[in-house]
């Protein structure tokens, strides 16, 4: 299976903790999103990498946030210092060529933080 | 900044019958496009439909059909024949293609479709 994958699927953490999500893309795709999606809503942008560089953050992702993509290659997100408020599903998404082209979704994680 | 608006929450339809799912937008920008996306439950988000809004003709996929009203800022999916497989958390979903947008999603609510036999 070539489609996007994510780590861990499900995560429970205690206020508090810290918590860091994987994805990795589809090889070839230069282009990698991250979403939050909280129940029965839309997801919502977070950060974008153009290969290895991050060239958006949305003011949703406080300074307890943190993207990486080394290499261009898979992405981690971290978040620290979990609050209740951080429980979501968390998508990740990637993209080849223009940015209006279509953008694969991957599992998502969900996390409660407890 | 754009806003994608859904105004149905929830919908239903008898399996072979025809839905329309309703979905509004606004953005400052002509260069645009608009997606339909579908997300089953417990599965991933795939994408349904895309529409260049540059281009007058409505985008067509299969059973899937669009609307596309620029003026008046409208963007309907049309489901004909339905399936049990349509149903789904449906979200309509725009881009602005220029500027520094990068390509960010902006999604509305979604609809939740169930499809009866």
């Amino acid at each position: 299976d070539t489609g996007v994958s994510q780590d861990p699927r499900h995560k429970i953490t205690k206020r508090g903790q810290n918590v860091t999500f994987r994805c990795d893309p589809i090889s070839e795709h230069n282009r990698l999103y991250w979403y939050r999606q909280t129940l029965g809503q839309g997801p919502e942008f977070l950060t974008y990498f153009q290969n290895e560089a991050q060239l958006e953050k949305s003011r949703l992702l406080s300074d307890r946030f943190s993207a990486e993509r080394p290499k261009g290659s898979f992405s981690t997100l971290e978040i620290q210092r979990t609050e209740q408020g951080d429980s979501a599903m968390y998508l990740c998404a990637s993209s080849l060529g223009p940015t209006y082209n279509e953008q694969f979704f991957g599992p998502g994680t969900r996390l409660t933080v407890l | 900044a754009q806003t994608v608006t859904q105004s149905q929450p929830e919908m239903s339809v008898q399996e072979a019958e025809t839905v329309t799912l309703s979905c509004t937008y606004d953005t400052s920008e002509n260069n645009y496009y608009l997606f339909w996306y579908k997300q089953p439950p417990s599965r991933q988000m795939i994408l349904v439909i895309r529409q260049e809004a540059y281009k007058q003709q409505n985008a067509t996929e299969n059973r899937f059909s669009v609307n596309f009203q620029k003026a008046a800022k409208s963007f309907s999916l049309k489901i004909s024949d339905s399936q049990l497989g349509d149903t789904a958390m449906y979200f309509c979903a725009s881009i602005n293609a220029g500027g520094t947008s990068y390509g960010k999603l902006t999604f509305g609510q979604g609809t939740i479709l169930t499809v009866h036999p």
